[in-house]
């Protein structure tokens, strides 16, 4: 049973960077996993942020970037703002036809 | 621009059927894989399976055994079935469309589905 890992919970200063990353409980995270990323805000369906490691989504600002940082795929904000605000998760194909989503990360900005 | 509409009973007893429906509309169906992905109140997000646009499904090894996910494209049509529900399977289902290696790209509205005797 693959398990993906996420920080539960990260805390950014208005203006700063955080990075997100997402991991698995066994191995490293290559391209080769596909990784997504999606941000949620309560009572809204999700929306996609990135996806094949590092292609944003259409609208999406550019303060947002998605990487491999040693094994995980990893998401940056970069110039952090309130609206930014919102649950985070990504989501790793591991093989067999079968995607495994993390347990997300909240983050709050203040 | 794809708009993604779903629909379906909203409350339901242990060992009923889950059945929703999720109209595509902007895009055909066989153009693109389509998922659907369940979250309970207050939890994550939970990956049910998928159909790729030559018809093959997917499906999420813990809920392999008990769900079914089809399409009409006469209708441009997605459905799901869950069988056997139980109060674990109260969430809130979205339906959502991708690509090869781009598990979604655009989300449903999200149906909530509650399981109560």
């Amino acid at each position: 049973q693959t398990v993906v890992t996420q920080e539960p919970s990260f805390s950014v200063s208005p203006g700063g960077t955080v990075t997100l990353t997402c991991g698995l409980s066994s191995g490293s995270v290559s391209p080769n996993y596909y990784p997504s990323w999606y941000q949620q805000t309560p009572g809204q369906s999700p929306r996609t942020i990135i996806y094949t490691t590092s292609v944003r989504s259409s609208g999406v600002p550019d303060r947002f970037s998605g990487s491999i940082l040693g094994d995980k795929a990893a998401l940056t904000i970069t110039g952090a703002q309130a609206a930014d605000e919102s649950d985070y998760y990504c989501v790793l194909y591991v093989g067999s036809g079968i995607w495994v989503f993390g347990g997300g990360t909240k983050l709050t900005v203040l | 621009q794809v708009q993604l509409q779903q629909w379906g009973a909203g409350l339901l007893k242990p060992s009923e059927t889950l059945s929703l429906t999720c109209a595509v509309y902007g895009v055909s169906l066989s153009d693109y894989y389509w998922s659907w992905i369940r979250q309970p109140p207050g939890k994550g997000l939970e990956w049910i399976g998928e159909i790729q646009k030559w018809g093959n499904t997917n499906y999420a090894p813990s809920l392999k055994s008990r769900v079914t996910i089809s399409v009409d494209r006469s209708e441009n049509q997605l459905f799901l079935k869950l069988s056997s529900v139980t109060a674990a399977d109260t969430a809130v289902y979205y339906c959502a469309r991708g690509r090869s290696a781009v598990l979604i790209d655009s989300w449903g509205q999200g149906t909530l589905v509650s399981v109560s005797s």
